[in-house]
């Protein structure tokens, strides 16, 4: 079967730095994505790899390594507004999208 | 900028009803989805329409039923709801299969 796996839940400190981790095992590949969802909306886009190596979009970076199954979202510089959950999702070879269950990234002053 | 919108916001649905979630996005976007997210889980794709006129099932197809007449609309029906629909039910839309989605606010929708 076709799996995202992520953490359930992580915390950091406002200033700080954080990395979200992805794993993934799919029938194909087509890119990975990067949601953010704030509770109670609707998830908004982030990043795109489709190949390997880091994309950096200002504070959010994302990386992925195509032939570990693996990617991760790098925050930098938290701010208070970053807490929320992060969705990462692979395209698979039906060009569908398979989502994890999303990290809880919890910001403390 | 409206880009997509649902209707209604929330809902609560007595057993074996039925109902018609919609969904319109001024995009122009081709590719139309429906998902159902709930806890602990990722979104889960219910239907999907390519292209007007087509649509073809996800992942949790059954009990639902979509159709897709025009570019803008994609409405998400449950024949006879149950409680296992209880759910938030997102639209999203791209402008095709190999471009980020964009979502709705969300239906968050109570089968009792």
């Amino acid at each position: 079967g076709q799996n995202i796996d992520q953490p359930t839940e992580m915390t950091a400190t406002e200033g700080a730095i954080v990395q979200i981790n992805c794993t993934y095992q799919t029938s194909g590949f087509n890119g990975l994505f990067w949601y953010q969802q704030h509770a109670g909306e609707a998830p908004t886009f982030l990043s795109y790899n489709v190949l390997d190596g880091l994309e950096e979009k200002g504070r959010f970076s994302s990386f992925l390594s195509r032939s570990k199954g693996y990617s991760y979202l790098l925050l930098k510089e938290l701010q208070m507004k970053d807490s929320a959950s992060y969705l990462c999702a692979v395209r698979d070879s039906n060009y569908q999208l398979i989502w994890g269950a999303g990290t809880k990234l919890i910001i403390k002053p | 900028t409206a880009g997509i919108t649902q209707a209604p916001t929330s809902q609560i649905l007595a057993a074996g009803r039925s109902m018609t979630l919609r969904c319109t996005q001024d995009m122009r976007h081709n590719a139309m989805y429906w998902y159902r997210q709930d806890l602990g889980l990722g979104l889960r794709l219910i239907h999907y329409s390519n292209t007007a006129g087509t649509t073809g099932k996800g992942e949790v197809p059954d009990g639902y039923s979509v159709s897709r007449a025009n570019t803008d609309d994609f409405p998400l029906t449950l024949a006879s709801a149950v409680p296992s629909q209880t759910s938030v039910y997102f639209c999203a839309s791209s402008d095709s299969s190999e471009t980020e989605a964009f979502f709705g606010q969300g239906t968050r929708l109570t089968v009792v």
